[in-house]
């Protein structure tokens, strides 16, 4: 089993949509989880952490769920701007600090 | 502050060829990382500098060499580049402590070893 895994997609979504990607991980001791976005040929950027009691950043929201070793990301009202591949991440427990596990990523794309 | 930043943005070498990619960081990180991102794989970690004067293996580090110069600049370098080392190259930093996992990236190298 991949240490990390996601749909890769692609979610093509109307503007105005409420889309979810979610995102399973294999490694039980991990604790720290991620969302960052990369956009076409870009280098990934951080869009939020994940924390146990579930985050809201605007229209973003994330959930963890440890027993299903699950994490999600709930992007609401979806606008143009937000097409991008969403990458899930993962601390790497027992490693240095910032070892980090990415999953492949999942398309967005969000039509007029 | 210009964040991170690489050089060069682009590379064609021949099989065989050595270059040395270069990576610089201004906001006073003390952890650095160079992954490589190939489609279909995703990130994936070749070598790390948690701190000025120490480097360890990442997942794929065969074929690369590292330098943590100085707190600022983090290089990597293909002795003997391989068609299988095309690929896209990521250097990143990150704080200590609370903060050490989020890590702010480069705007990559794209390489490719003919």
């Amino acid at each position: 089993r991949k240490e990390v895994e996601q749909d890769p997609g692609p979610f093509n979504v109307p503007e105005g949509a409420t889309v979810a990607f979610n995102c399973t991980y294999s490694n039980s001791a991990s604790q720290s989880f991620f969302w960052y976005r990369q956009d076409c040929r870009k280098e990934p950027k951080l869009l939020m952490s994940v924390y146990s009691s579930g985050n809201e950043d605007g229209r973003f929201t994330a959930q963890l769920n440890r027993a299903s070793q699950y994490i999600s990301l709930l992007i609401r009202d979806s606008k143009l701007s937000d097409s991008a591949t969403y990458l899930c991440v993962v601390n790497h427990y027992g490693g240095s600090q910032g070892n980090l596990i990415f999953g492949k990523g999942t398309k967005l794309s969000v039509k007029p | 502050n210009a964040g991170v930043t690489q050089t060069p943005k682009f590379q064609v070498l021949k099989t065989g060829q050595s270059m040395t990619l270069q990576c610089a960081q201004d906001m006073n990180h003390n952890s650095m990382y160079w992954y490589r991102q190939d489609p279909g794989m995703g990130l994936r970690l070749i070598y790390y500098s948690a701190s000025e004067g120490t480097t360890d293996k990442g997942e794929v580090p065969n074929g690369y060499n590292v330098s943590r110069l100085n707190k600022r600049e983090f290089s990597l370098r293909l002795e003997s580049a391989a068609p299988s080392q095309t690929s896209v190259y990521f250097c990143a930093s990150s704080a200590q402590g609370a903060r050490s996992y989020e890590q702010y990236f480069g705007p990559g190298t794209r390489l490719t070893v003919t």
